[in-house]
């Protein structure tokens, strides 16, 4: 199946930093999405990238379509206690891949 | 309140037991998935379904029998439960086509003994 490597796979930070983390491919997609889970719930979808080069905002969380459709970023400025969760990158294709997670703890 | 749900939450069997999960969803989205999450692998696709009474395999889908007789629901069985099979199961679906965003129920944790 399509491989995606996000990275990085853990972050510990402190309340405040900002956090970047992407996700990349060796294929080309036409969309990327980013997704929360928390612990315990299911994912839950925090933005959709339909363009390559797209730059998109959801409140603190800003996600970005790589201009080779092979990756994309997602930034979290000032983080807060609650983004604690994982990361996934996600791209629909013949069926539909996620990456393997990054998992943020932000200590207060 | 519209959504997807899953039952049972939380689910101990034994090997060699039949189980199904249970899937529903109020959105009369074309799609629905069913996934396994462990750690270290992530979300993986065992079976997906564009529409009532049509399904296909994915990532892995040995051990696993879907069936989509309604658009709304989605059950997976495990015909003879093996201990490899201990996992959280996620349930998932979307509107119009594979390409759509996806929208997941919170899980089942399955524990075989």
């Amino acid at each position: 199946g399509q491989q995606l490597n996000q990275s990085p796979q853990s972050m510990f930070i402190q309340e405040g930093e900002d956090v970047s983390m992407n996700c990349t491919s060796s294929s080309i997609f036409n969309t990327w999405l980013w997704y929360k889970q928390d612990p315990g719930e299911g994912p839950v979808l925090l933005i959709a990238l339909y363009k390559a080069g797209e730059l998109t905002s959801n409140g603190r969380l800003t996600a970005q379509f790589g201009i080779t459709r092979k990756d994309s970023f997602l930034n979290i400025s000032a983080s807060i206690p609650s983004d604690v969760g994982i990361y996934f990158c996600a791209v629909p294709g013949n069926q539909f891949y996620f990456g393997t997670g990054t998992s943020l703890t932000v200590i207060p | 309140d519209a959504g997807i749900t899953q039952s049972p939450r939380y689910k101990i069997t034994e090997t060699g037991r039949q189980v199904t999960l249970m899937c529903h969803q109020t959105w009369s989205h074309s799609y629905m998935f069913w996934y396994r999450q462990d750690l270290g692998h992530g979300l993986r696709l065992i079976y997906y379904s564009a529409a009532a009474d049509i399904t296909d395999k994915g990532e892995v889908p040995d051990g696993y029998v879907v069936s989509r007789s309604k658009t709304e629901n989605f059950p997976l069985t495990l015909e003879s439960a093996t201990r490899s099979q201990t996992s959280v199961y996620f349930c998932a679906s979307s509107e119009m086509n594979s390409n759509q965003p996806q929208h997941f129920g919170d899980g089942t944790r399955l524990s075989i003994l």
